[in-house]
C-alpha cells in the first residue's frame, strides 16, 4: 500500500512564480520527511528535509512545511526557475522502521519562461 | 564533494543469467540502501546495511542477495534474472552513526535490462 501520496502527477508554473508541491502520508510513525529532485536516468538529488519535531524548514528558495495533524507536507519553491523543471519525489522514513525511504509517485514540475 | 558511485551504469543480461551491481558510498558513510525503480514507478526499498550488517529488508526477491564489505562498499547479486527485473537500481548512502536524522544520498543508478 502506498504510504506516501503525491496526488498531483504534474504541475506547470510560470517562471518567477511560486511552485507548491503537496504530499500526504498515512503512517503516523514516520518522523523524517525529505524531498528529492530527479531527472530522467539520474539518481534522486536530495533537496531539503524536515524532522517531525519541526513545522517548517527553509533553505534558499526551498521551504518545506509539515502539518503533522493533517499528515501533510508541502514544498514551496520561490521564485521558480526553468532549471527547476524535474520530477519531485516526497519521501518519508521512521527511525523505528530501519530508516528505509517510502516514496510518493512523484510530481513532474514544468517551469515555463 | 564525493558522491555515491555505482557500477556498471548500464547492464544487459539474458533471462536466467546472473548480475552483480556495485555501490561505493560517500566516504565516512556507514549505511547503504538499495532501491529498485521500475518504469514510471517510485523507487522501492530492497535492503539496507549498517556497519556491514543487514539492517532492514524490504521487497527484495529471494533470488537477490546483498552484502556490505569491510570497506563499506556493497554489492547486490541477482540470480535467475527475469524480464520483470528490468529496472533502475539505485544505491543510497547515509551516515547513521551518532543518531539523529538519516539523510540518504543517491547514486546515479544502474539500468538493468533483461532480454
Amino acid at each position: 500500500d502506498q504510504q506516501v501520496k503525491q496526488n498531483s502527477p504534474s504541475l506547470s508554473v510560470q517562471e518567477g512564480r511560486i511552485s507548491i508541491l503537496n504530499c500526504d502520508y498515512t503512517n503516523s510513525m514516520f518522523d523524517y520527511f525529505l524531498w528529492y529532485k530527479k531527472y530522467p536516468a539520474e539518481g534522486p538529488t536530495f533537496l531539503i528535509s524536515i524532522s517531525s519535531i519541526k513545522d517548517k524548514n527553509e533553505d534558499g528558495r526551498f521551504t518545506v512545511f509539515l502539518n503533522k495533524s493533517a499528515k501533510h507536507l508541502s514544498l514551496h519553491i520561490v521564485p521558480s526557475q526553468p532549471g527547476d523543471s524535474a520530477v519531485y519525489f516526497c519521501a518519508a522514513s521512521g527511525s523505528n522502521s530501519g530508516y528505509a525511504l517510502n516514496f510518493g509517485k512523484g510530481t513532474s514540475l514544468l517551469v515555463t519562461p | 564533494a564525493a558522491g555515491v558511485i555505482q557500477s556498471p551504469r548500464h547492464l544487459i543480461k539474458e533471462k536466467r543469467e546472473t548480475a552483480t551491481l556495485k555501490c561505493y558510498p560517500i566516504p565516512r558513510h556507514d549505511t547503504v540502501y538499495w532501491y529498485q525503480q521500475g518504469p514510471g514507478q517510485d523507487p522501492q526499498f530492497l535492503i539496507s546495511f549498517y556497519e556491514k550488517m543487514q539492517s532492514d529488508k524490504g521487497s527484495i526477491p529471494d533470488r537477490f542477495s546483498a552484502q556490505q564489505f569491510s570497506d563499506y562498499h556493497s554489492e547486490l547479486n541477482m540470480s535467475s534474472l527475469e524480464l520483470g527485473d528490468s529496472a533502475l537500481y539505485f544505491c543510497a548512502s547515509s551516515r547513521r552513526q551518532g543518531g539523529g536524522t538519516d539523510t540518504q544520498y543517491f547514486g546515479p543508478g544502474t539500468r538493468l535490462t533483461v532480454l
